[in-house]
């Protein structure tokens, strides 16, 4: 049972364009939201969170909107840059903050 | 520099040999956590720890084995290795709990034989 699905393997965006990448989750008591991201050989690196008290999250060209009656989340990055090519995760912990909860991943390329 | 250290990065090993696959950190972190990485299945967690001596079963632990006996250090023990356990394996750290930004280690490339 995945409780956190990212139905998109991969997506190919045009530099200076807008991504995003999204997370569906299927369990309500998430209350609480991360997004990592990998480079090729290296492990994954916390890029931005939201809480389920707030809808939107932002981090300089980064931000994360959090729809919950919809069970859905979403990363955007403006302007997207060669340099944001990588795998996007998104998780969720769970049990009191032991358990964290990773989707598929989406591959993200930016072409210049 | 603050860091997660994983040994080794590297692993080719035979079905039946135990190992223990490293991990350490360096930031004075209760939490730590190993994960593993397969294709079209994401990140997995295997096993976590709140604290020293105290350690918990993520969504895959079967085949595998931790302990906590100090703060800086998690490995990961695989009694007897199987092919199925091929895989990247990351151990990561954070403050308190999974909440918090947690940060990986480069990861282990395993293959069993």
């Amino acid at each position: 049972d995945q409780q956190v699905k990212q139905n998109s393997p991969s997506l190919s965006v045009q530099e200076g364009r807008i991504s995003i990448l999204n997370c569906d989750y299927t369990n309500s008591m998430f209350d609480y939201f991360l997004w990592y991201k990998k480079y090729p050989a290296e492990g994954p690196t916390f890029l931005i969170s939201i809480s389920s008290i707030k809808d939107k999250n932002e981090d300089g060209r980064f931000t994360v909107f959090l729809n919950k009656s919809a069970k859905h989340l979403s990363l955007h990055i403006v302007p997207s840059q060669p340099g944001d090519s990588a795998v996007y995760f998104c998780a969720a912990p769970l049990l009191e903050g032991g358990k964290l909860i990773f989707g598929q991943g989406t591959e993200l390329s930016v072409k210049p | 520099e603050a860091q997660v250290t994983q040994n080794p990065r590297y692993l080719i090993t035979v079905t039946g040999k135990k190992l223990t696959v490293t991990c350490s950190q360096n930031m004075n972190h209760e939490y730590m956590s190993w994960y593993r990485q397969d294709p079209g299945l994401g990140l997995r967690q295997i096993y976590y720890s709140m604290n020293v001596e105290v350690t918990d079963k993520g969504d895959v632990p079967e085949g595998y084995k931790v302990s906590r006996k100090e703060k800086r250090n998690f490995p990961l023990i695989l009694e007897s290795p199987s092919p199925n356990q091929t895989s990247l394996y990351f151990c990561a750290s954070s403050l308190s709990e999974a909440y918090n930004e947690q940060f990986f280690g480069p990861g282990t490339r395993l293959t069993v034989l």
